[in-house]
């Protein structure tokens, strides 16, 4: 079965710096999708960045990218030039290429200091 | 504005009665989903369904229970079954299929059984 492990509980970051949330899974699998959710203090999950695994490319949306490493199994979320709205738990989430069903890590605080 | 509501926001019960949760989405959405959120857990699959009048268990799905009677709906009861009912409840909906990409998250329900 897949799992998927965020081992950082809480994350802090001053206003404007960058900060990288990382994300590890396990699976036998080699083609799949890997997601990283945002969910602020409304409790609403807002999809942040996806990852299609046949994609060598990394991909990127504005100050959020990604570094993915296949072989090493590891998905990390870059923020950069982090704001205030930035504050959220982040979860990352795994999906097989032949399920919709999403497998979701513990999540990570992010605490962003002006 | 298409989206997915889920209500109420907040739900108080009494030990031992059923409760049903309420999940809509106008996205024209094949797949619904819902999930259980529980401190310091990411998120754990409850049901999901790819299809009307056809749904699966997902990893918890002992002592709820769901319909899909209509593509837009797709209700959730927690029966008394339910050893400990109290937590933060998610519905999602998406594309469905291989190639479906992200889900998308209602507001959540937070349900308080005492």
């Amino acid at each position: 079965a897949q799992t998927v492990t965020q081992s950082q509980p809480e994350m802090s970051v001053q206003e404007a710096e960058t900060v990288t949330l990382s994300c590890t899974y396990d699976t036998s699998e080699s083609d799949y999708y890997l997601f990283w959710y945002k969910q602020p203090p409304s409790r609403q999950m807002i999809l942040v960045i996806r990852q299609e695994a046949y994609k060598q490319q990394n991909a990127t949306e504005n100050r959020f990218s990604v570094n993915f490493q296949k072989a090493a199994k590891s998905f990390s979320l870059k923020i950069s030039d982090s704001q205030l709205g930035d504050a959220a738990m982040y979860f990352c989430a795994y999906r097989s290429w032949n399920t919709d069903k999403l497998i979701f890590g513990t999540g990570t605080r992010l605490q962003v200091f002006p | 504005d298409g989206g997915i509501t889920q209500s109420p926001k907040y739900l108080f019960r009494k030990e031992g009665q059923n409760v049903t949760l309420s999940c809509e989405q106008n996205l024209n959405h094949d797949a619904m989903y819902w999930y259980r959120q529980d401190p310091g857990q990411g998120l754990r699959l409850i049901y999901y369904s790819q299809i009307v009048n056809d749904f699966q268990k997902g990893d918890i799905a002992e002592g709820y229970s769901v319909s899909r009677e209509k593509k837009e709906s797709f209700p959730l009861t927690v029966t008394s079954a339910q050893k400990n009912p109290t937590a933060f409840y998610l519905c999602a909906s998406s594309w469905g299929g291989r190639r479906t990409y992200e889900q998308y998250f209602g507001p959540g329900t937070r349900l308080t059984v005492t």
